[in-house]
C-alpha cells in the first residue's frame, strides 16, 4: 500500500522567514496530494491541495510543488507569522478505485518565533 | 451551521466497556470516514462509507463496528475497550464520485477517548 514520509518532524523559524516541509510517497498511482493544518486541540483543515496533472500551485503565502518523477511534493510558506504555528500534515490519495482514502505523513510541528 | 459534528467531544471510560461515537454532516456529502489520531499525532484511516456502503476497512479490529443509518450519519461503536484504543477519533466527509475529481475532506472536531 501507499506510504508517505514527511520531513522534518519539527521546524522552528523566525517570523517573516520561509518554511519548507517535504513529503515523499511510494505508489506512483497516487494522484491527489492535500496539505492539512492542525492547531492544538483542533481539527485538521485543508490549506492547499494539488493534483498530479499540475506541478505547482500557489495561494497567497502558501505554495505546493509536485515532482511526479521523484514522487515527492513540498509545502512552502513564505513570510511566516506566529499564527502559522501548528502541525502540518501532507497526504496522498490514489483516487476513487481505492476509496479516495488519504494516507497521511507523520506531521511537522511548525513553530514561528516572534 | 456546523458542517461535520461529533458527539461526545470527550469520552472517559473503563477497560472492557462498550461505547459509541456519533457523527453527522450537513454538507450533503456522500462519503464519510473515520480516522484515528494516536498520541504521536499520527492520523490513520479506519473506515469509509459511500452512500451507506462500506468502502474501506483498514484492518481495524472487529471490536470496532461502524454503522451508517443514512448518508449524513456515520457512527462508530467500540466493544470491549482496551487501553490502546485511547486516541482522538475524527469523523470526516467529502463529496466524491466514481467519475473522478477529488474534493476536500472536511473533518469533525474530534472525540478524545480515554480508556482507563
Amino acid at each position: 500500500g501507499e506510504n508517505v514520509e514527511q520531513h522534518p518532524s519539527t521546524l522552528s523559524v523566525q517570523e517573516g522567514d520561509s518554511a519548507v516541509i517535504k513529503c515523499t510517497y511510494s505508489d506512483s498511482a497516487s494522484n491527489y496530494f492535500p496539505w492539512y493544518k492542525q492547531e492544538l486541540g483542533k481539527r485538521p483543515q485543508l490549506i492547499i491541495d494539488i493534483r498530479s496533472n499540475v506541478g505547482e500551485k500557489k495561494d497567497q503565502r502558501i505554495a505546493v510543488t509536485l515532482n511526479k518523477t521523484a514522487k515527492h511534493f513540498s509545502l512552502h510558506i513564505t513570510e511566516t507569522q506566529p499564527e502559522d504555528s501548528a502541525v502540518y500534515f501532507c497526504a496522498a490519495s490514489m483516487g476513487w478505485e481505492y476509496g479516495n482514502k488519504l494516507v497521511f505523513g507523520a506531521g511537522t510541528i511548525l513553530r514561528v518565533k516572534s | 451551521d456546523t458542517a461535520v459534528s461529533q458527539t461526545p467531544k470527550y469520552l472517559v471510560t473503563q477497560m472492557g466497556n462498550d461505547k459509541s461515537i456519533k457523527c453527522e454532516q450537513n454538507l450533503g456529502h456522500d462519503t464519510m470516514y473515520w480516522y484515528k489520531q494516536d498520541s504521536k499525532k499520527f492520523l490513520k484511516i479506519m473506515f469509509s462509507y459511500n452512500n451507506k456502503e462500506l468502502i474501506i476497512n483498514e484492518t481495524v479490529p472487529n471490536r470496532f463496528s461502524p454503522k451508517s443509518p443514512d448518508k449524513a450519519h456515520l457512527n462508530l461503536h467500540i466493544n470491549s475497550l482496551e487501553l490502546g484504543d485511547s486516541a482522538v477519533y475524527f469523523c470526516a466527509s467529502s463529496q466524491d464520485s466514481p467519475s473522478g475529481g477529488y474534493n476536500e475532506q472536511f473533518f469533525g472536531p474530534g472525540t478524545r477517548l480515554t480508556v482507563l
